[in-house]
């Protein structure tokens, strides 16, 4: 199974909701990472969690909260977000091995969310 | 600071035809990864390759080829015999080791290719 997965695949929400993205996967990675794509760029790491622990946090606003509740799962919790904020979330796991760094990444098919 | 080079926004070319896609990176790590990543449509990054910084041979698998030359820091990405489920945008992308021993990938712009029927 070298699957991740994600859910929603599409999402609105208005600017003062809160609402969570998810990210599953169960190929024993022990590397996940959320990244922000928008419209016609590539996409940008935003979160790294190692081991459960968040490792990376490449400047995000806080109105982005991520959470890794256990080795297969990772969320990400939004709260107050601003129409700017539309994009494409993909979701990715790599093995993490101190041995072997730098794995492949696994992506999900992303989160469509639209800010109104 | 790491960078990565896809001059070519976009390609078209008829199926059948062979296609190069380019790739130019720059980094100061003297160990790095390079991958190629496809994305359909649909959304998702699907995987195709990845290479160290100290292994040169070129790789080929089916009609996918790449040509790997640290001496013109380039990672090109070859299709032969292009075919319609081709069409996607294809990502290149440079490692870099970070504190964590994590990977942080830096992703070049990509190019959109387009294979005409």
């Amino acid at each position: 199974d070298t699957e991740v997965t994600q859910t929603p695949k599409h999402l609105v929400m208005g600017m003062t909701n809160k609402k969570s993205l998810k990210c599953e996967q169960h190929m024993g990675h022990r590397a996940m990472y959320w990244y922000k794509q928008k419209a016609k760029k590539p996409p940008e790491l935003m979160f790294v969690y190692s081991y459960e622990k968040l490792s990376i946090n490449e400047s995000v606003p806080s109105r982005f909260s991520p959470e890794c509740p256990n080795s297969s799962l990772l969320n990400l919790h939004l709260h107050a977000l601003q129409p700017e904020d539309s994009a494409l979330y993909l979701c990715a796991s790599s093995h993490q091995d101190m041995a072997e760094l730098n794995t492949e990444a696994f992506f999900g098919q992303g989160t469509r969310l639209t800010v109104v | 600071a790491q960078k990565v080079t896809q001059a070519q926004t976009e390609i078209s070319v008829v199926e059948k035809e062979d296609v190069t896609l380019d790739c130019v990176y720059e980094t100061r790590d003297t160990t790095y990864y390079l991958f190629w990543y496809k994305q359909p449509p649909s959304g998702e990054l699907v995987f195709l390759i990845r290479r160290n910084s100290f292994d040169e041979q070129n790789e080929i698998s089916g009609r996918y080829s790449w040509n790997f030359q640290k001496s013109t820091s380039s990672f090109n990405f070859t299709i032969t015999a292009s075919q319609v489920v081709d069409s996607a945008v294809y990502f290149c992308a440079l490692s870099e080791q970070s504190n964590f021993g994590n990977e942080k990938l830096t992703f070049g712009t990509g190019t959109r290719l387009t294979i005409i029927p």
